[in-house]
């Protein structure tokens, strides 16, 4: 069965760091490209992130390109999405989804930003 | 001009079809582009249903029933999800995404009511 497990959210001040994780299994993590999505409360899906198999190439919304860095060990069945100089408007439930179509999502770490 | 533009909602009656469409911004042919599917019902990720690019290059969600079909309306420049025999378990938002420019993009999303 293939399990999505974020972690790492909670709550940060503006201007901090937080890292998540997203543990993959059930399947063969290193052969599937990752992505990152977000959701702010009420909102809809916002792109935030993707990675190759490999980890060659990245692509990231203008939002949070040169803020946040998204990486992956496939050692470790495991993608991360390190996030600096968060914002309020970074406050949302972050997804890590499944390949180039999203077919398996996790269910979610929440990210709150405020003072 | 968003990217794909999607109706914020829909109501349809149980045992009939509904038919949600995702408008591609005017430039950004539909021919071209392979469209996903999701549902979200609250407080759960969304569910990958299905891919469509033509009647050859198509793609179920795995445990997703034939009444979620895909199309695409060339006239109108748009992606459609078809769903027959509506249920009462259908009522959820759905959203639309393509890969554009590097960039995975989604619809503002549909809320679809079954009443």
């Amino acid at each position: 069965e293939v399990q999505l497990v974020e972690s790492g959210g909670g709550l940060v001040q503006p201007g901090g760091s937080l890292r998540l994780s997203c543990a993959a299994s059930g399947f063969t993590f290193s052969s599937y490209e990752m992505n990152w999505v977000r959701q702010a409360p009420g909102k809809g899906l916002e792109w935030v992130s993707y990675i190759s198999s490999s980890g060659s190439t990245i692509y990231y919304a203008d939002s949070v390109k040169g803020r946040f860095t998204i990486s992956r060990d496939n050692a470790k069945n495991s993608l991360y999405l390190q996030m600096n100089s968060l914002r309020a408007e970074d406050t949302a439930v972050y997804y890590c989804a499944r390949g180039n179509s999203g077919d398996y999502w996790g269910q979610g770490t929440l990210v709150t930003v405020s003072s | 001009q968003a990217v794909l533009t999607q109706p914020s909602s829909l109501s349809a009656s149980p045992g009939a079809s509904a038919s949600l469409t995702c408008t591609l911004r005017s430039g950004i042919n539909v021919g071209t582009y392979r469209i996903y599917w999701y549902q979200q019902k609250p407080g759960s990720p969304p569910q990958y249903l299905l891919r469509y690019k033509s009647d050859s290059d198509k793609q179920q969600g795995s445990g997703v029933p034939s009444r979620f079909s895909g199309s695409k309306d060339a006239s109108a420049n748009a992606g459609i999800l078809l769903i027959s025999g509506l249920q009462s378990e259908d009522e959820a938002d759905y959203y639309c995404m393509i890969w554009h420019s590097s960039s995975l993009v989604f619809g503002g999303g549909t809320k679809l009511t079954v009443l």
